[in-house]
């Protein structure tokens, strides 16, 4: 059984550049939500979406920040135009919140983010 | 800000001594509350999600137990091992939150040979 699966898993570039995280969820998890994880702020949620629609998207940064997700397997978090304070950890994690909603959050491994 | 807090932020551990931790969260429209593990250059793991005051669950020698009255939950560890290093995240999810989990800042544990 796959779990969630976030690509790359590093990525190093300069500032001012584009920078697509990507993350395919763990089929039949109709909820999935994006983190940062910074030595300052710990495990932050940037955004979530439920059935592919975005429910509450208050945690992310400012304008240079955008999520999507097209399908129920797929999404993609993008920064433009990156800035060095972006680097950190992100973490891609999808649950499915079936009636009682006792259900986990499973993570990905995470992209580790470095812009220079 | 959090409404979630974790105490001790880190405790260290002789190995095979037992432990436990706090993590205090608002009591009002509680829903479920969890716990992940997180090691080091690893993504977190669940270990318990809790929805019933009085609740308690165990996995090997973890256990957890949930007052949602008074608003805290215990993380026990039995007999510690080098392996239990990892920092422990706890995360409460209200009523009205669509699935949104609250996460604390954790507490590091370092379990010593």
């Amino acid at each position: 059984d796959a779990g969630v699966i976030q690509s790359p898993r590093h990525e190093v570039t300069e500032m001012g550049q584009e920078v697509t995280l990507r993350c395919k969820p763990i089929s039949g998890h109709d909820y999935l939500f994006w983190y940062r994880q910074t030595m300052m702020r710990g495990l932050e949620l940037l955004i979530y979406f439920n059935n592919n629609v975005p429910i509450d998207d208050s945690g992310m940064p400012e304008d240079r920040f955008s999520a999507k997700m097209p399908n129920a397997s797929f999404s993609t978090l993008k920064i433009q135009p990156s800035e060095p304070r972006d680097s950190a950890v992100y973490f891609c994690a999808s649950s499915s919140y079936s009636g009682t909603g006792n259900q986990p959050q499973h993570f990905g491994d995470g992209t580790r983010l470095s812009i220079l | 800000i959090l409404n979630v807090e974790q105490s001790p932020q880190s405790l260290h551990v002789q190995e095979g001594d037992s432990t436990n931790f706090t993590c205090s969260f608002p009591s009002s429209n509680f829903y479920a509350l969890h716990w992940y593990r997180w090691e080091t250059a690893k993504s977190p793991e669940a270990l318990f999600v809790m929805t019933l005051n009085g609740d308690e669950k165990k996995k090997g020698r973890i256990s957890a137990t949930l007052n949602t009255k008074e608003g805290y939950s215990y993380l026990y560890i039995k007999g510690s091992q080098p392996e239990d290093s990892a920092t422990y995240l706890c995360a409460f999810r209200t009523t009205d939150s669509w699935g949104k989990l609250q996460f604390g800042a954790g507490t590091q544990v370092v379990v010593t040979p």
